[in-house]
């Protein structure tokens, strides 16, 4: 099945930096990859998701990218702010009926003022 | 917004009992998943169902059981409590070919 890795496991920048999340996964049938965002004590949220007819997806200060050959996709957040503080999870499947979403172990982000 | 509501926020269960933990989506998904997640471990899949009555194993669904009788309905069952279940259970819901899935706010059951 499915095994997806993501690194680092902790991110700590100051407020207008760049914060990378990077992820690789193992199944070379998954075409989805989807980032949630889960601030303390809330539950995860959607924050931006691309499938693998597409190397990149902008939306404001985030980004994703995708590189299907090497398995591994990142995302990008730029001009960090404080709000920006939260755990972040990335996560693959083939999205074919029947499967399920298969979650790395998540990165918590704190962005300092 | 689509809705997806677990009966209980915070659980406090003792050692071999039978418990429940019931899911109602209220946006006709097709699919409906129960994650465990736990400090370092992230989301791990114990069942998921793409269909009413039907279910599939995800990673980790020893000691666990499910049950798909309404479309709207899903529901995680724990055989006999262990203190090793301890853990924040997460429901969420999507359309059969997603585009992601929605979330409901997570049960905190503590096995005693």
């Amino acid at each position: 099945g499915e095994n997806v890795e993501q690194h680092p496991s902790t991110l700590s920048v100051q407020e207008g930096d760049s914060a990378v999340i990077k992820c690789t996964y193992s199944d070379s049938a998954s075409n989805y990859f989807p980032w949630y965002k889960q601030e303390l004590g809330k539950r995860p949220q959607l924050i931006i998701d691309i499938r693998s007819n597409v190397g990149e997806k902008k939306d404001q200060r985030i980004a994703v990218t995708l590189n299907k050959t090497a398995k591994h996709f990142s995302l990008h957040i730029t001009e960090t702010q404080p709000e920006d503080s939260a755990v972040y999870f990335c996560a693959a499947s083939p999205n074919q009926a029947g499967t399920a979403l298969i979650f790395g172990k998540g990165t918590t982000l704190s962005v300092s003022s | 917004d689509v809705k997806v509501t677990q009966s209980s926020r915070y659980l406090v269960k003792r050692t071999g009992e039978k418990v429940f933990l019931e899911c109602v989506q209220d946006m006709d998904h097709e699919n409906m998943f129960w994650y465990r997640q736990d400090p370092g471990l992230g989301l791990r899949l114990i069942y998921f169902s793409y269909d009413v009555k039907m279910k599939e194993k995800g990673d980790i669904p020893e000691g666990y059981s499910v049950s798909r009788e309404k479309k709207e309905r899903f529901s995680l069952i724990l055989e006999s409590a262990s203190t090793n279940q301890t853990s924040m259970y997460l429901c969420a819901s999507s359309l059969i070919l997603g585009p992601g899935y929605t979330f409901g706010s997570g049960t905190r059951l503590t096995v005693v």
